[in-house]
């Protein structure tokens, strides 16, 4: 069973750091662009990053430019979010998700991260 | 950058009615076009890819179609259980870009 299953989220005080992870079962990471969606509450759903198949090249949304990394270990199969310089904005519902385009495509359950001090 | 347009933003349709939900792109986006459904509290699902494909288990009355720089999403014929939110999302350049959402009530 295709499965991506995300932890790491939680409370942080503004300008803290956070990493969240998002491990995948039932394929392989390397073979995938993979990408961090957000959603804030009540509100819908926002692009945040995507690292590419080569691991090589990554893409971020304006909002988290510089503040926020996308990486991935292939040897760990997990894909991660790097996030500093958070801020109270940043308060969302964080989904890793696999290859839009693919007939392979699964979300993670979803991970809340809550910048407020 | 790529602007999605989703229309409507909300409406109402009652059971056995044909829904027709839009997306127009501020320019050329291929067919690299999803559509998900959102229900709340839940973790969004995909419902068609590449435009018009359907994803595997999704009810055959969901399909997507589209025409130049338009995207639609057809529900057949209604369900209780389709009541949701709905997006649409671009993925043909970065920034990767969603619509605003479509939320469907059943009356």
């Amino acid at each position: 069973e295709v499965q991506l299953v995300e932890s790491g989220g939680g409370l942080v005080q503004p300008g803290g750091s956070l990493r969240l992870s998002c491990e995948a079962s039932g394929f392989i990471i390397t073979n995938y662009w993979l990408t961090w969606v957000r959603q804030a509450p009540g509100k819908g759903l926002e692009w945040v990053a995507t690292i590419n198949r080569g691991g090589i090249d990554t893409y971020y949304a304006d909002s988290v430019k510089g503040r926020f990394t996308i990486s991935r270990d292939s040897a760990k199969n997990s894909l991660y979010l790097q996030m500093n310089s958070l801020r109270a904005e940043d308060t969302a519902m964080y989904y890793c998700a696999t290859q839009f385009s693919s007939p392979i495509h699964c979300w993670g359950q979803g991970n809340m991260v809550t910048v407020s001090s | 950058d790529i602007q999605m347009t989703q229309s409507p933003s909300a409406m109402s349709a009652s059971v056995g009615d044909r829904v027709t939900i839009t997306c127009r792109a501020s320019q050329g986006s291929g067919n690299n076009l999803v559509w998900f459904q959102q229900k709340p509290g839940k973790v969004p699902q995909r419902l068609i890819y590449v435009a018009s494909s359907l994803q595997g288990g999704v009810p055959s009355r969901f399909s997507g179609s589209w025409s130049g720089t338009e995207f639609t999403l057809t529900i057949s014929s209604l369900q209780p259980e389709d009541s949701a939110t709905y997006y649409c999302l671009q993925h043909n350049s970065f920034p990767l870009t969603f619509g605003q959402g479509t939320r469907l009530e059943i009356k």
